[in-house]
């Protein structure tokens, strides 16, 4: 059973530093999503793809941030310039259709120091 | 302020123990699904109820949408050790998932 799965579990890097996360959806997918949650908070959304289409993004999403689904299979998010309030767990998750129930990765934990 | 007040934000009781946890808000929704996370993995999704009223059973876990469609419940008897993660409320906007900010449940042995 193939799931949503990420890249790298863990990330520790530097301020300033740019990292880049990459998430592989459920094959057959065709939606994927990406969400951060900070310690004691719910996950929030921060941008959806369709296909290749980025098709909505969260104010959340500064323009350090960005990302890309450029086949409409793996995504990558990518955060320049890391600054300490990026620290988070960032999750991919992924569903066949609208309304569809969303299946999470067990996301990509970033420390900035 | 939060579309979906989870509470309590934790709760740690004894292994045998029963225990509810609420998510409420003052809208009112089409749905409303439970997760269970994990330390170090994603939120699984547990149960999804869409009627007012209806209750949903998992096992020991019993799920309630409230008559107004806008509250839930989750209710465990008996709870275990393996019962322990933070429980998630959210409700599917068009297309993202909006999330309570979570209940931490602790079950002792």
């Amino acid at each position: 059973d193939t799931g949503v799965s990420q890249d790298p579990r863990h990330k520790i890097t530097k301020r300033g530093q740019n990292v880049t996360f990459r998430c592989d959806p459920i094959s057959e997918h065709n939606r994927l999503y990406w969400y951060r949650q900070t310690l004691g908070q719910g996950p929030e959304f921060l941008t959806y793809f369709q296909n290749e289409a980025q098709l909505e993004k969260s104010r959340l999403l500064s323009d350090r941030f960005s990302a890309e689904r450029p086949k409409g299979s793996f995504s990558t998010l990518e955060i320049q310039r890391t600054e300490q309030g990026d620290s988070a767990m960032y999750l991919c998750a992924s569903s066949s259709a609208s309304g569809q129930p969303q299946h999470f990765g067990d996301g990509t934990r970033l420390s900035i120091l | 302020t939060q579309l979906l007040e989870q509470s309590p934000q934790f709760l740690s009781i004894q292994e045998g123990e029963n225990l509810t946890v609420y998510c409420n808000s003052s809208s009112v929704f089409s749905s409303l699904q439970w997760y269970r996370q994990e330390p170090g993995e994603g939120p699984v999704l547990l149960v999804t109820v869409v009627t007012g009223g209806e209750v949903k059973k998992l096992k020991r876990l019993t799920f309630q949408f409230g008559d107004a469609r806008k509250d839930s419940s989750l209710h465990i008897t008996a709870a275990q050790p393996g019962d322990t993660g933070l429980y998630l409320c959210a409700v599917q906007g068009a297309q993202k998932l909006v999330f309570g900010q979570g209940t931490r449940l602790t079950i002792n042995p």
